[in-house]
């Protein structure tokens, strides 16, 4: 069965410090990658996703992942953090095979200092 | 901007109740979910509907929970009997193409005691 983890369960950043969060996927066929993000309070919404081409995929507000499929890993960077992208950030993948089945992981929370 | 709608935002039921969540998709789209995170845990899956039929079911989903489309505009997920453990945020989520990216409502809330 397809599993998405999540190794870093809180992390907290000062304001312009860098950012990778870790995605590491089980499944070895063809995936579809995505990044959510849900904002304190908000909905989950799309940062960014991979379906195939550039592995390196640019997202909304500045965040990118790259895929990397002999690590079955999509980390998430963004250069320099701001105090608004505080939030939990879920990365998610699709079976390309089993279409109708999109798979979490546990979230990571980033608290950013100001 | 098209969006996905949830109600109500927040349900409290005593425990052995029905419950009824209800969720209007983006109106194009074709392909429903729904979704479910205990508080401080992960989103899982529930379910994926598509052509008025269940695609894809997990685990959780057993005889206690059934979806409905009952008109062109509304998915409903009902909890026939709801358990302590059912307390959780529900999702739905829609989306135009299968594996595509999902649009989520800002979700329902439910607590059962």
């Amino acid at each position: 069965a397809q599993s998405v983890s999540q190794h870093n369960h809180h992390v907290i950043l000062s304001e312009a410090a860098s950012l990778e969060l870790g995605c590491n996927y089980s499944y070895g066929g063809t995936v579809n990658l995505f990044w959510y993000v849900q904002y304190p309070g908000q909905h989950l919404q799309l940062l960014l996703k991979y379906f195939s081409g550039d592995p390196l995929v640019k997202g909304i507000k500045g965040f990118e992942a790259e895929f990397i499929k002999s690590k079955f890993s999509f980390n998430l960077r963004k250069p320099s953090v701001q105090w608004s992208d505080t939030a939990e950030y879920f990365c998610a993948v699709n079976d390309v095979s089993s279409a109708s089945k999109i798979i979490f992981g546990s979230g990571t929370r980033l608290s950013i200092r100001p | 901007e098209p969006e996905v709608t949830q109600t109500p935002s927040h349900q409290v039921t005593q425990m052995g109740q029905e419950v009824i969540l209800r969720c209007v998709p983006i109106s194009n789209h074709l392909y429903f979910y729904w979704y479910r995170q205990i508080l401080g845990q992960k989103v899982e899956f529930l379910v994926s509907f598509y052509n008025n039929e269940i695609s894809e079911k997990s685990e959780i989903f057993d005889d206690q929970f059934s979806v409905e489309r009952p008109d062109g505009s509304n998915f409903t997920l009902k909890i026939r009997s709801t358990k302590l453990e059912d307390s959780a945020m529900y999702f739905c989520a829609s989306s135009d193409i299968p594996s595509g990216e999902l649009f989520f409502g800002e979700g329902s809330r439910l607590t059962v005691l």
